[in-house]
């Protein structure tokens, strides 16, 4: 089976960076990709990694290590708006997707 | 925009009665997948379909049946719905390579 270990709450001030962590257990790995989702709203798509390294998608970027079975988010410029829930999800050879449970995150000012 | 729609968005239905979701497409997407959240959890995945009548089960299949009789629609039934059955259920399909686009969701409540 999948198992996906993320943390449930983050809390950070506007403007700072922060890094939310995802460890997996998988078969038959294929990728790592990362939702968010805002209260009441559909999960929405940020970023996807096949391959080791850094993605990185203006405030947002994403890493991998496909041999530590490790991967993070991180936000920089930390805004308002990106109160949220972030899932990582990994998918498998065979096309299906495991989410983690979600880290809340919380931005104040 | 994928073009995803669901139908209902609220439903409340008593326990042991059917229950049928519609998730509709709009672009021909082969991938589609249908995933329940409860409060605090991530998206466990139901079923999941790659293509006209082909489907597969996910994590959490058990009480749920799907159908696929034409690309852009893809149904999940709860044939005797129970009260554990009561959460927020998201359509989705694959965009790309790995990007799945999710639909507005239907929140459902078994009583």
């Amino acid at each position: 089976g999948q198992s996906l270990e993320q943390p449930s709450e983050v809390t950070a001030v506007e403007g700072a960076i922060v890094q939310i962590n995802c460890t997996y257990q998988t078969s038959g790995f294929y990728g790592l990709s990362w939702y968010q989702q805002h209260d009441g709203g559909a999960p929405t798509f940020l970023s996807y990694n096949g391959l080791d390294g850094l993605e990185e998608t203006g405030r947002f970027s994403s890493f991998l290590s496909r041999s530590d079975s490790y991967g993070y988010l991180l936000l920089q410029e930390l805004q308002m708006k990106d109160s949220a829930s972030y899932f990582c999800a990994v998918r498998t050879n065979a096309g299906k997707s495991t989410f983690g449970d979600g880290t809340t995150l919380t931005v104040k000012p | 925009d994928a073009g995803i729609t669901q139908s209902p968005r609220h439903k409340v239905t008593e326990t042991g009665t059917p229950v049928t979701l519609r998730c509709h497409q709009t672009e021909n997407h082969r991938y589609m997948y249908w995933y329940r959240q409860d409060p605090g959890h991530g998206l466990r995945l139901i079923h999941y379909s790659y293509g006209v009548k082909d489907t597969d089960k996910g994590e959490v299949s058990d009480g749920y049946s799907v159908s696929r009789s034409k690309t852009e629609d893809f149904l999940l039934t709860l044939e005797s719905a129970t009260s554990s059955q009561t959460s927020v259920y998201f359509c989705a399909i694959r965009q790309g390579d790995n990007e799945q686009f999710f639909g507005p969701g239907t929140r459902l409540t078994v009583l």
